[in-house]
């Protein structure tokens, strides 16, 4: 079946370092790829999306590109901050009825000031 | 605008009592959808509806049902608690296009407790 594996945690960092998430799915066929943030004590949100390959998702920072030929969507910001503190989610959907997102087992950031 | 709203925040409940989880969304979406949060597992899916009237099962759904009577509510039952079922579970909404890209919208989540 679908599944996604993503870097395990946590990931500890300064303040104005770079981050990177590793995140690899596997699939039959071309799902969209999400990352979702998990704030403590809220919901998850959409931090960014890409629908296709060669797409790259971007938002506050952030940014992933859709590599269909390695299967992977890495997580990427050229500086952190202390307010990106957060568990960060890897996800991938299908255009099924279900629209389950199959999600990944999250990473745990912790920034450093 | 309200978004996803989930009430009620917290809950515990001893074994074999029943109680709803409710879920209301203020933007119009035909798809909704309940997931259970685990430690170290990701989300997984519930059950899920397309539209008012429509429900099916999703990953994980033994112990839980679920009825769509209006598009704005999809409330969650649990029949009788089990231990197991102490999660904090999400419940989300999004547009029902073609693509499957649309954006999911969760809720803030409800944390169970079963002793």
């Amino acid at each position: 079946g679908d599944s996604v594996t993503q870097m395990e945690g946590p990931v500890t960092l300064s303040e104005e370092a770079f981050l990177t998430i590793n995140c690899t799915y596997t699939a039959t066929g071309y799902p969209s790829l999400f990352w979702y943030v998990q704030y403590p004590g809220e919901g998850l949100q959409l931090l960014l999306k890409a629908t296709k390959a060669d797409d790259k998702g971007s938002n506050k920072g952030f940014e992933a590109t859709y590599r269909k030929e390695t299967t992977s969507f890495h997580l990427e910001k050229g500086s952190v901050q202390v307010s990106d503190s957060a568990v960060y989610f890897c996800a991938l959907i299908f255009s099924g009825s279900a629209r389950q997102l199959t999600f990944g087992s999250g990473t745990q950031l912790t920034v450093l000031p | 605008n309200a978004g996803v709203t989930q009430t009620p925040k917290f809950q515990v409940l001893k074994t074999g009592q029943s109680m709803t989880l409710q879920c209301a969304q203020d933007m119009n979406h035909e798809y909704m959808s309940w997931y259970r949060q685990d430690p170290g597992m990701g989300l997984r899916l519930i059950h899920y509806s397309v539209g008012a009237g429509i429900t099916d099962q999703g990953e994980v759904p033994n112990g839980y049902n679920v009825s769509r009577s209006t598009t704005e509510d999809f409330p969650l039952r649990l029949l009788s608690a089990a231990p197991s079922q102490t999660s904090v579970y999400f419940c989300a909404s999004s547009y029902f296009g073609t693509g499957g890209g649309e954006t999911q919208y969760f809720g803030p989540g409800t944390r169970l407790l079963v002793l």
